[in-house]
């Protein structure tokens, strides 16, 4: 089955500066690449997609890579701040969509 | 609704009680999604459904854990005899389709504590 590898676990920035979260994934069916924020005792958030067909997404401080040779996406979130601080989730679906393989995620601080 | 619901929000139990956990996904979708939150913040997924027919069910411990999504009700999950290992929080996530559109959205979560 697919297995989905976060790196780092925990992650602190100082205000301002950027974030970069790694995943890899093992099964190249997979297509389909979420991000979820959950913050403590909520729900968790999408925030950022990617499908394989594109390399990169933007959406304002928020960007998704992928590299489908090397099985690997990073979410990077640039000019922090403290609302940032949360746990981020990467996940990797396949064709069929039966589930979400999710990473076991990072937990950032955002220093002010 | 707009949003996945799930009910109870908290659930305590003695070890051995039963727990039944509710779900209603967004109105529209056809997928459900049930998955076990533990301490260490991994997502372990339970089962799946399109519908009311199970969809994936992998995840699951069969010999405690039971699910349905019957027609006009809300999705269950139910634990027979509850262990302390169940302790955690479940969340259920519906989409509107399977594979790479299928944006899994999240309710809020039941937090299960056997004691």
């Amino acid at each position: 089955g697919e297995n989905v590898e976060q790196h780092p676990s925990t992650l602190s920035v100082q205000e301002g500066d950027s974030a970069v979260i790694k995943c890899t994934y093992s099964d190249s069916a997979s297509n389909y690449f979420p991000w979820y924020k959950q913050e403590l005792g909520k729900r968790p958030q999408l925030i950022i997609d990617i499908r394989s067909n594109v390399g990169e997404k933007k959406d304002q401080r928020i960007a998704v890579t992928l590299n489908k040779t090397a099985k690997h996406f990073s979410l990077h979130i640039t000019e922090t701040q403290p609302e940032d601080s949360a746990v981020y989730f990467c996940a990797a679906s396949r064709p069929t969509g039966n589930q979400f393989y999710f990473g076991t995620g990072t937990s950032l601080t955002v220093i002010p | 609704g707009e949003e996945v619901a799930q009910t109870p929000k908290h659930l305590v139990r003695g070890e051995g009680q039963k727990a039944k956990l509710y779900c209603a996904p967004i109105k529209g979708h056809s997928y459900v999604f049930w998955y076990q939150q533990v301490l260490k913040n991994e997502f372990k997924f339970l089962i799946s459904f399109q519908n009311e027919n199970v969809f994936d069910e992998t995840g699951m411990p069969k010999e405690r854990f039971s699910a349905k999504c019957l027609p006009n009700s809300p999705c269950s999950l139910e634990i027979q005899a509850t262990k302390l290992e169940d302790s955690a929080v479940y969340f259920c996530a519906s989409s509107q389709s399977s594979g790479v559109r299928g944006t899994q959205y999240f309710g809020p979560g039941t937090r299960l504590l056997v004691l």
